[in-house]
C-alpha cells in the first residue's frame, strides 16, 4: 500500500522559512517523479512544483519560483519543500503527491499558516 | 499558462439520477507521448483528493464504474451514471501535458 505521511507544517510570520517532509513508501521511491500541491483554506487546488527522479529537473509554479525549493533523499525515500520569504498568501494544506503526469497518490496534507 | 474551465461549479443531484461535469482547456492536451494527460480528482469533505480518472478516460482501481470520464483535444467530461451520497464533494479536472500544472475551478456536488 502507498503511503505519503507528512510533516512540518506550522504556523510561521511573513518573510520566515519553513521546510516539509513527505516520507514515502510502499512503491519505489526513486522510479517516480513527485510533486506538492496545495490548497488555500475553502479555495481549490495549486500545483506547486514537481521533481523528477533523481532530482536533476525540478518545475515551480511561477508564484512561488526563486522562494521556494523542492528536493528529495531517495536513500531516504522522503521529499521535501523548503519554504522561504513566506507570504500570508501561502497559507494553505500542502500535499506531498506521486507522480507530475498521473498524481495517482496523495499524502494526508500538512497546513502551513503564515501570519503575524 | 492553460486554463482549465469546469462547469458548472455547483450541481445538486437526486439520488440515483446522473450527473455531469464538463472541462475545457485552453491549449490541447495531446502530450508528445501521444497520451492526453487530463486527469479526475474527487474531494470528499475534509479528505485529501483521491484520483478517479486519468488519461481521459482511465479509471482507477477501486473507483465504481459509475464514474466515467471522455473527451479529446479541448473538452472533457466526468459522469456519474447514478449518483449516490457518498459521491458528495467537490470535484477537478488537472491537465498534466504542459508546465505549470493546472487544475479547474473544482465543482461541488451535493445531494438534492
Amino acid at each position: 500500500e502507498v503511503q505519503l505521511v507528512g510533516s512540518g507544517g506550522d504556523l510561521v510570520q511573513p518573510g520566515g522559512s519553513l521546510r516539509l517532509s513527505c516520507a514515502a513508501s510502499g512503491f519505489t521511491f526513486s522510479d517516480d517523479w513527485m510533486s506538492w500541491v496545495r490548497q488555500a483554506p475553502g479555495k481549490g487546488l495549486e500545483w506547486v512544483a514537481s521533481i523528477k527522479k533523481d532530482g536533476s529537473e525540478k518545475r515551480y509554479v511561477d508564484s512561488v519560483r526563486g522562494r521556494f525549493t523542492i528536493s528529495r533523499d531517495n536513500a531516504k525515500n522522503s521529499l521535501y519543500l523548503q519554504m522561504n520569504s513566506l507570504r500570508v498568501e501561502d497559507t494553505a494544506v500542502y500535499f506531498c503527491v506521486r507522480g507530475a503526469w498521473l498524481f495517482g497518490d496523495w499524502g494526508q496534507g500538512g497546513l502551513v499558516t503564515v501570519s503575524s | 499558462d492553460v486554463v482549465m474551465t469546469q462547469s458548472p461549479l455547483s450541481l445538486s443531484v437526486t439520488l440515483g439520477q446522473p450527473a455531469t461535469i464538463s472541462c475545457k482547456s485552453s491549449q490541447s492536451l495531446v502530450y508528445s507521448d501521444g497520451n492526453t494527460h487530463l486527469n479526475w480528482f474527487q474531494q470528499r469533505p475534509g479528505q485529501s483528493p483521491r484520483r478517479l480518472i486519468y488519461k481521459v478516460s482511465t479509471r482507477d482501481s477501486g473507483v465504481p464504474d459509475r464514474f466515467s470520464g471522455s473527451g479529446s483535444g479541448t473538452d472533457f467530461t466526468l459522469k456519474i451514471s447514478r449518483v449516490e451520497a457518498e459521491d458528495v464533494g467537490v470535484y477537478y479536472c488537472m491537465q498534466a501535458a504542459h508546465w505549470p500544472r493546472t487544475f479547474g475551478q473544482g465543482t461541488k456536488v451535493e445531494i438534492k
